[in-house]
């Protein structure tokens, strides 16, 4: 099977712009979570989807958003983007539930100028 | 909330030793508890897991013991490789999210 994937991979914005990441979860799991890395700061939980529904959300603006296709493909939205909005992005898939074995992909480095 | 916290946050250790990391957390209802490793410049990978029903489990040289009255669980890895050297994470995964640690950088001096 092939792994979770994300697109783009590197992403380049000014403040004040709006950004779409994408995710492709593995065939078959119905969970996405996305996570933001920083450095010092670990992995931090920004929302859970699971059938087109979120499901938990983590505690970031309403700035950030999320939504989840009926193919299980994920996007999150973040606009209005401010300079410490850079960081790796990543998103993780699961057959069910968030806390069944989770896979990430390579993440999508945004940098906010 | 839900906390996690790590320590050390870093960990130097002669390769052939053992390294033991650990994580408190603070939600009752956690059930679960995974360790991820994070090599430079890649993805985070499950390396154990563990449930709260379970009190220790191994896998090689790696093993996670859990304590769930004091509320820590703790990464043990035996033998210790240079090819170990990562950043370790922790989590607990309670109301269907995970909540990870900040991570602890260990180094395995060859």
């Amino acid at each position: 099977k092939a792994g979770v994937t994300q697109t783009p991979r590197y992403l380049i914005k000014t403040r004040g712009q709006q950004v779409t990441l994408s995710c492709s979860p593995i065939s078959g799991h119905r969970s996405v979570s996305w996570y933001q890395q920083t450095p010092g700061q670990g992995l931090q939980f920004l929302f859970e989807y699971f059938s087109e529904t979120q499901r938990n959300k983590g505690n970031f603006p309403g700035r950030f958003s999320g939504r989840q296709f009926s193919n299980s493909r994920s996007e999150m939205n973040v606009s209005t983007l401010e300079l410490g909005d850079s960081a790796l992005y990543l998103c993780a898939s699961s057959l069910r539930v968030a806390y069944n074995e989770q896979f990430f992909g390579p993440g999508t480095r945004l940098t906010v100028l | 909330g839900e906390n996690v916290e790590q320590h050390p946050s870093t960990l130097s250790v002669q390769e052939g030793d053992s390294a033991v990391i650990k994580c408190t957390y603070s939600d009752s209802a956690s059930n679960y508890f995974p360790w991820y490793k994070q090599e430079l410049g890649k993805r985070p990978q499950l390396i154990i897991d563990i449930r709260s029903n379970v009190g220790e489990k191994k896998d090689q040289r790696i093993a996670v013991t859990l304590n769930k009255t004091a509320k820590h669980f703790s990464l043990h890895i035996t033998e210790t490789q240079p090819e170990d050297s990562a950043v370790y994470f922790c989590a607990e995964g309670a109301n269907s999210k995970l909540t990870f640690g900040k991570g602890i950088t260990l180094s395995v001096r060859p």
